[in-house]
């Protein structure tokens, strides 16, 4: 398995709502970031995760909550946002260094539009 | 943090025309990405190269470390390479802190 899955694809949801954000990997990376994206900007890193725990937070609002609950796994959840939050949020996973030596390459799943009204 | 400059911004050419992207960066990397988004989806990852050159069927991607400066090649060029073509480097010198990325170039291959 060489993916990154996210789901769901598409999110709307009003600004009172709760709702999660997954993303799921079976290449035994152990690094894993959330990336949001607007429109024809490039993505903004925005959390990233390293074997298992919180290595950067990129200065994010408090209404994203990211969670880790194993290597395979990353959730995003998301509460009381705003409308300028609606973006698309894509999923990212990688080798670390301690891995293997040299460089690494990313794997990016196909994101979540997201739409909050 | 080091800034990731890509041109051209947009490019429109005909079918079967040879293309090239480029991208320079400001701080020594270990490595340089090139990636491909099509409109509304995610991310597809091209070549993920250190030194030199690349090559994965119609496109080609090189790298000049001493110069900060990478190019992105597609060969005879088809309506289905139409995309955003991005250039994105490590935040850090080797450690898993993510990529920056350059705007990207919007591509469109006319038949």
């Amino acid at each position: 398995d060489t993916e990154v899955t996210q789901t769901p694809k598409h999110l709307v949801m009003g600004m009172t709502n709760k709702k999660s954000l997954k993303c799921e990997q079976h290449m035994g990376h152990r690094a894993m970031y959330w990336y949001k994206q607007k429109a024809k900007k490039p993505p903004e890193l925005m959390f990233v995760y390293s074997y298992e725990k919180l290595s950067i937070n990129e200065s994010v609002p408090s209404r994203f909550s990211p969670e880790c609950p194993n290597s395979s796994l990353l959730n995003l959840h998301l509460h009381a946002l705003q409308p300028e939050d609606s973006a698309l949020y894509l999923c990212a996973s990688s080798q670390t260094p301690g891995q293997r030596s040299g460089s690494y390459g990313y794997t990016f799943g196909s994101g979540t539009r997201l739409t909050v009204v | 943090k080091n800034e990731v400059e890509q041109s051209p911004q947009n490019l429109t050419a005909q079918e079967g025309e040879f293309i090239t992207i480029n991208c320079s960066y400001s701080v020594g990397i270990s490595a340089l990405h090139w990636l491909q988004q099509h409109p509304g989806g995610g991310i597809v990852s091209l070549f993920m190269l250190s030194s030199g050159k690349k090559k994965h069927g119609r496109l080609i991607a090189t790298i000049n470390i001493q110069e900060k400066h990478s190019s992105l090649h597609i060969t005879a060029s088809h309506p289905r390479d139409s995309a955003v073509y991005i250039c994105a480097v490590p935040n850090s010198g080797g450690g898993a802190d993510g990529l920056t990325f350059g705007k990207g170039t919007h591509l469109i291959i006319q038949p």
